[in-house]
């Protein structure tokens, strides 16, 4: 069984740029979670997609946002990117029975220059 | 506002002993705990995790432990293996809409051989 996909693996972008980022779930699984990891911080809570729904999203600006597609893949945008942007952006998805484990995928690594 | 804490950034210990490592959390409406392990280049990988109903969970070498009252939780190995060498993160699950997961800034755990 495949795990979660995510791609680009990296991604190198000009401030003011758009960037995209996406994501492939594991089969099954209906709710994909994005994290963003600057370097040497924790993992910081984005946006979380359930059944094509946004569910709930972190402390970030608007500029930030994404969408869940009906084959539950998914996909983060990042708009007039910041130099503070760069980060490792972590895709993960859960299956929704119960289980609370979420798998993750490698992540994008993210410069803006 | 961390409600998540992780405050040892690195722990070294010897192969064979036990480590210890170590989080504290703020939000009393968390239900649920895991343990989540790191390398570099990879997306975190589960480990083990414990309801807010337990005090204790074993899984071989590891073993999580939770006191509520203190609002602390604890991951202990035992024996430490080279191969666990990795960024240790501890995550709680809020409820409802806020059913994501919340991590803390990750402890960096180096097994000596």
């Amino acid at each position: 069984e495949a795990g979660v996909t995510q791609s680009p693996t990296h991604l190198i972008k000009t401030r003011g740029q758009q960037a995209t980022l996406r994501c492939s779930p594991i089969s099954g699984h209906t709710s994909v979670y994005w994290y963003q990891q600057a370097l040497g911080l924790g993992l910081q809570f984005l946006l979380w997609y359930d059944e094509g729904e946004e569910r709930n999203r972190g402390n970030f600006p608007p500029r930030f946002s994404g969408r869940q597609f009906p084959n539950y893949s998914s996909e983060l945008n990042v708009n007039a990117l910041e130099l503070e942007d760069s980060a490792l952006y972590l895709c993960a998805s859960r299956r929704d029975t119960g289980l609370e484990e979420l798998f993750f995928g490698s992540g994008t690594q993210l410069s803006v220059l | 506002d961390q409600q998540v804490k992780q405050n040892s950034p690195s722990l070294s210990v010897q192969e064979g002993r036990i480590s210890i490592l170590n989080c504290d959390y703020t939000n009393s409406m968390f239900d649920y705990f895991l343990w989540y392990k790191k390398y570099p280049a990879e997306g975190p990988t589960f480990l083990i995790s414990i309801s807010s109903i337990k005090d204790k969970n074993e899984d071989g070498r590891f073993t999580v432990f939770l006191n509520k009252s203190a609002k602390h939780l604890s991951l202990h190995i035992v024996p430490s293996q080279p191969g666990d060498s990795a960024v240790y993160f501890c995550a709680a699950r809020g409820t409802g809409s806020a059913r994501q997961l919340t991590f803390g800034s990750g402890t960096q755990l180096t097994v000596l051989p």
